[in-house]
Order: structure tokens, then C-alpha cells, then sequence
């Protein structure tokens, strides 16, 4: 069965440092998101891509990064991880305005 | 822009009550609908969604939503509430048109559900 899985599903890192959130889905899906999930703001768009080589910023770009170089995969990578990014991270992808999730990742950053 | 609002954060039904989830919408061209389900420590699951079709839509788990374009709403409903509703429910608006398929959530509401 087609999935989309996040890894890892857990992560407590140290502020300043670099940290990698991988996405991988099997749906052949060309849209893939990235968004945060905190405590009284529901779910925010971090990045998504339309394609392979395409990344396009959402609301709450700054201190974020993707790249997209096959369709399968979608990288979100903290260049710097700051207390403020402690979040659930969730990974989408779909077609024609649905969207499918992943289990989700929960970084902690002290 | 689209946006999304979602009446209360938190709603508390007894086991056997109506579920009502509100909803309403801003968007200047017809919209897409969409409810997600997400329980604890899960990510979100799609329970129904209006594109333009049928009015009524109905969805997994014997919910349902009507779109009301003179109301700008979408809200859920289930007849009957089950323990295993108790969840966190999302509203979500995209585009139908312009190509963007970006989705607008709601901030949520909370679904308690009482023996």
C-alpha cells in the first residue's frame, strides 16, 4: 500500500544546531508540505513543492529550508534550530487540493 | 486570501448526543472543503471533503457537511456521538481554481465525549 512516512518520530536537539526532518512518500504524489502544528495555532505551511526541482515558502519560512530532487522525497532541514521551532512537524503530499499525512515528527529544542 | 474559521476550541458532547463542529470560510472564488481528524499523537486523517458537487457531503465514520455559500459555513455533524469521536477536528480551505492546492487550516476544535 502507498504510505508517507516521517523520520524520525522523535528528536531532541541542542539550540544552533543543524537538524534534518526526512519525508518519503510512495503515492508518486508531485505536491508534497511541510507544516508545524502548535498549541493554539492549529497546522501553519512551512514549505511545499509542486515538483521535482520546485520549493515555494509558506507562512512560517524563516529558519527553514527544503529541497526536492527526486518526487518521492521532500527534506526539511533547520539550518540553525532555535527554542522557537520546538514543534510537531507533519509531512503532506497530494493531488488536486487533497492532502494525505504523515505520523509526524516532535522536535525538541533545548 | 482564504481563511478559515472554527467556533470553539474546545466542544463536549455526551456518548449518544449530536456532534456540531462549526466552520466558516472567507474565500473569493469558490472554494474547496475539507474536515481532518486527528487523534492523539497521529497526524491527520481526511473525513470528508466538498468540491463543488453535492451540497451534502457525507464522510467516514457517519459524518457529514453541508456547504451553505449564503452562510460561508461548513460545519460537521454526526448524529450520534461514540466515545471513539474524541478527537481534534480541522477545517481546511484551498482554491478551486489558479492552480494553487495549498491548504488553509482552521486552528481546531476539541472533542470531548462523556459517558
Amino acid at each position: 500500500d502507498a504510505e508517507i512516512t516521517q523520520s524520525p518520530r522523535h528528536k531532541i536537539t541542542e539550540t544552533g544546531r543543524q537538524v534534518t526532518l526526512a519525508c518519503h512518500q510512495t503515492w508518486n504524489h508531485n505536491n508534497m508540505f511541510w507544516y508545524r502544528q502548535d498549541l493554539g495555532h492549529g497546522l501553519r505551511l512551512i514549505h511545499y513543492s509542486y515538483g521535482v526541482q520546485d520549493t515555494n515558502k509558506g507562512e512560517v519560512s524563516d529558519g527553514y529550508s527544503v529541497s526536492r530532487s527526486n518526487t518521492e522525497d521532500l527534506p526539511l532541514t533547520l539550518e540553525s534550530a532555535a527554542s522557537s521551532q520546538t514543534s510537531v512537524y507533519f509531512c503532506a503530499s497530494g493531488r488536486y487540493n487533497e492532502q494525505f499525512f504523515g505520523p509526524g515528527t516532535r522536535l525538541t529544542v533545548l | 486570501a482564504q481563511s478559515v474559521t472554527q467556533l470553539g476550541s474546545h466542544v463536549s458532547v455526551s456518548e449518544g448526543a449530536l456532534v456540531l463542529l462549526r466552520c466558516n470560510y472567507s474565500s473569493s472564488v469558490p472554494p474547496y472543503l475539507f474536515w481532518y481528524v486527528q487523534y492523539p499523537n497521529q497526524g491527520l486523517q481526511l473525513l470528508l471533503k466538498y468540491t463543488s458537487a453535492a451540497t451534502l457531503v457525507k464522510g467516514i465514520n457517519g459524518f457529514e457537511a453541508e456547504f451553505k455559500k449564503s452562510e460561508t459555513s461548513f460545519h460537521l455533524t454526526k448524529p450520534s456521538a461514540h466515545m471513539s469521536d474524541a478527537a481534534e477536528y480541522f477545517c481546511a480551505v484551498s482554491l478551486s481554481q489558479g492552480g494553487s492546492e495549498k491548504l488553509v487550516f482552521g486552528k481546531g476544535t476539541k472533542l470531548t465525549v462523556n459517558p
